[in-house]
């Protein structure tokens, strides 16, 4: 692995399933964020965690978990998908909060 | 609230100068960061801004007056392959990313 990286790169769901979206890197950097990209919407933050062990909401939480057990991973579970689910998932990092992100190839998912 | 304002498009000639602008309002101030996404691709850092003035990197300068919530990236000597969208975002109180939605610049021949 070198840098970040999400999986899948794609999926088509039906709503109401759950769904989990990976995302692994390997620069050892403390900070990791979620986001969701919609046509004609800049990202917007859906969870991040500063550092392994804790988590925090960003603007558009509702409907998302996440979990932070190690440094690497920071998966994104949709409990119960909708199709207002429907976007471009991007997983970034940072070293910390307060330097430039490097962001994962993204997911495109689609609620059916 | 917190708003992050950019042109939705431009159009610009190969060979050519463009400047796309930034305007911010946001709750607190901790850097003006710009990124480059070329279509269908993850967003890649350009530049970072926490104090005034011009910052330059090769063909791309990106500039910052905080007492006027303005920035703007300008980039010379355009290329085909600068064909893309281009991302403002402003850390706020939090140090989480404020996003503006992004310019398209279209770059012809």
């Amino acid at each position: 692995i070198a840098g970040i990286t999400q999986a899948p790169t794609s999926q088509i769901l039906a709503a109401g399933r759950r769904m989990t979206l990976r995302c692994t890197q390997d620069m050892r950097h403390n900070a990791m964020y979620w986001y969701r990209q919609d046509l004609g919407l800049g990202l917007r933050l859906i969870h991040y965690s500063n550092t392994a062990g804790t988590t925090g909401k960003g603007e558009v939480p509702d409907g998302y978990s996440v979990s932070r057990a190690n440094t690497d991973d920071f998966p994104l579970t949709l409990a119960s998908a909708v199709p207002s689910q429907t976007s471009v998932y991007f997983c970034a990092s940072s070293t910390d909060g307060h330097n430039e992100q490097f962001f994962g190839p993204g997911t495109r998912l689609t609620v059916l | 609230g917190q708003n992050i304002d950019q042109p939705t498009e431009m159009t610009a000639t190969e060979g050519a100068i463009v400047q796309i602008n930034c305007t911010y309002q946001t709750s607190g101030f901790n850097g003006l960061f710009w990124y480059q996404q070329h279509a269908g691709e993850a967003p890649t850092f350009l530049s970072y801004n926490v104090l005034d003035g011009l910052e330059e990197k090769g063909r791309f300068s990106s500039f910052l007056s905080r007492s006027k919530g303005y920035s703007y990236l300008l980039l010379k000597e355009l290329q085909m392959k600068d064909s893309a969208s281009y991302l403002c975002a402003v850390g706020d109180s939090n140090y989480q990313l404020i996003w503006g939605a992004g310019t398209k610049l279209i770059i012809k021949p």
